[in-house]
Parts: structure tokens; C-alpha cells; sequence
């Protein structure tokens, strides 16, 4: 069965550099996403992308984020300058709406993010 | 604006017995509903889905769900839990009205299953 991978899967990084992080989504599908869980809260959505642009932000997705499709494959979210706030878990998600499995979107494993 | 509400943070319950963790849902639109399931230190696994159709759904791990919309809710339940079953657990609701099918998620809750 098809899944969703991201790398890497912890990144440990100084406040003020730039991460990116990588998601392989699954091949068939359009819309792309990203949300992030702060330990021990819920699972907030970032960014939505569909036909290489974006297609919805939430507030948290400042001008720090950026994302990318760059190759057809790669999805990546970039943080410019990190902040300690941005310690999180960041999970990778992919849907498809075709056939059965319409309106379920895929998560990868996720990306933890530890600012220090 | 959708947003999804999880009635108790945490939930205890002995193995075998009945599983009920609580989702109720606010959206302008027909909903479509969804629970997740997160292990220790894993991503999100989808249980089940409601979208159209028949109102109780099952899904798996015999989880099953019913969607009441005069209650507006969305209550998992299990007939007999399993120490497997111990993990978090995530009522979802997708964003019709924004088009891009983004997930509104509930604070989750914490299923402890005790022996």
C-alpha cells in the first residue's frame, strides 16, 4: 500500500536557522498539506497546496513558512529563521477524490522539530 | 467556521470493556467526519469516515462511529477495548466550505486501557 514518507524524522535545530522539511507524498494524489502539533495539543493545519500553489494559510503560517513542490514528487516546508515556539511535531498529509478512499487524507509519520 | 469539540481529555477503561470516547461537531455545511488514531511517537492513522450514506460507520480495529446530526455528533465506540487500543484519538472535521478539504481536529483524547 502506498504511504506517505517524511524526512527526516527529528531535526534538532538553533533558534534563527533555516530547516526545511521533506514529505513524499503519495504519487496519485492533489492536494497537499501541512500541519503541526505542538506536544500535548491538538494537531493544527498549516498550509493547504494544489496545482502548485497555495491554496489556503492558516494565521501560524507567517512570512517565516514557505512551501514547494519543486520536482513533482518533493512537498517541503521551509521555516527561514526558527523560533523556540516552533518546536513541534510537523506531519506531511496527501488527499486523493477519486474512488473509495475519496476525502481521506494520508499522513506521513511526521517530521519533530526541536528548536533550542 | 467548523470546529470539533472531544468531551473528556481522558479516558479510562478496563479490557473488554465498552469503549465510548465523544466528538461533537459545529459546521454550516453536511460535514464530513473523521477519527484518527495516533500511537505513541507515530503519525495519524485513519479509523474511520463519514461523508455520505449510511449514518453508522465502521472502520478499523472494530471501531465504529454513528453520525447524528440532530445531536451533532460523531461518538467512536468499541464494544470491547483492547491493551492494543491504548493510544490517542482524534475527531476530525474536513472544511468543505474552504474548498481545500483542510481538517479542523478536537483536542483528542487519551484512551488508557487498564488489565
Amino acid at each position: 500500500e502506498p504511504e506517505v514518507t517524511q524526512t527526516p524524522s527529528h531535526q534538532v535545530t538553533q533558534m534563527g536557522q533555516e530547516v526545511i522539511l521533506r514529505c513524499v507524498p503519495i504519487s496519485n494524489h492533489l492536494y497537499f498539506y501541512w500541519y503541526r502539533q505542538i506536544l500535548g495539543q491538538k494537531v493544527e493545519f498549516l498550509v493547504s497546496f494544489y496545482n502548485n500553489e497555495i491554496s489556503e494559510k492558516s494565521e501560524i503560517f507567517d512570512d517565516q513558512f514557505s512551501v514547494e513542490r519543486p520536482d513533482g514528487s518533493n512537498f517541503t516546508l521551509k521555516i527561514r529563521s526558527t523560533k523556540l515556539e516552533d518546536s513541534a511535531m510537523y506531519f506531511c498529509a496527501g488527499l486523493g477524490l477519486a474512488g473509495a478512499n475519496s476525502y481521506e487524507q494520508y499522513f506521513g509519520p511526521g517530521t519533530r522539530l526541536t528548536v533550542t | 467556521a467548523q470546529s470539533v469539540t472531544q468531551l473528556g481529555s481522558h479516558v479510562s477503561v478496563s479490557e473488554g470493556a465498552l469503549v465510548l470516547l465523544r466528538c461533537n461537531y459545529s459546521s454550516s455545511v453536511p460535514p464530513y467526519l473523521f477519527w484518527y488514531v495516533q500511537y505513541p511517537n507515530q503519525g495519524l492513522q485513519l479509523l474511520l469516515k463519514y461523508t455520505t450514506g449510511a449514518t453508522l460507520v465502521k472502520g478499523i480495529n472494530g471501531f465504529e462511529a454513528e453520525f447524528k446530526k440532530s445531536e451533532t455528533s460523531f461518538h467512536l465506540t468499541k464494544p470491547s477495548a483492547h491493551m492494543s487500543d491504548a493510544a490517542e484519538y482524534f475527531c476530525a472535521v474536513s472544511d468543505l466550505s474552504s474548498n481545500t478539504g483542510k481538517l479542523i481536529f478536537g483536542q483528542g483524547t487519551t484512551l488508557q486501557v487498564k488489565p
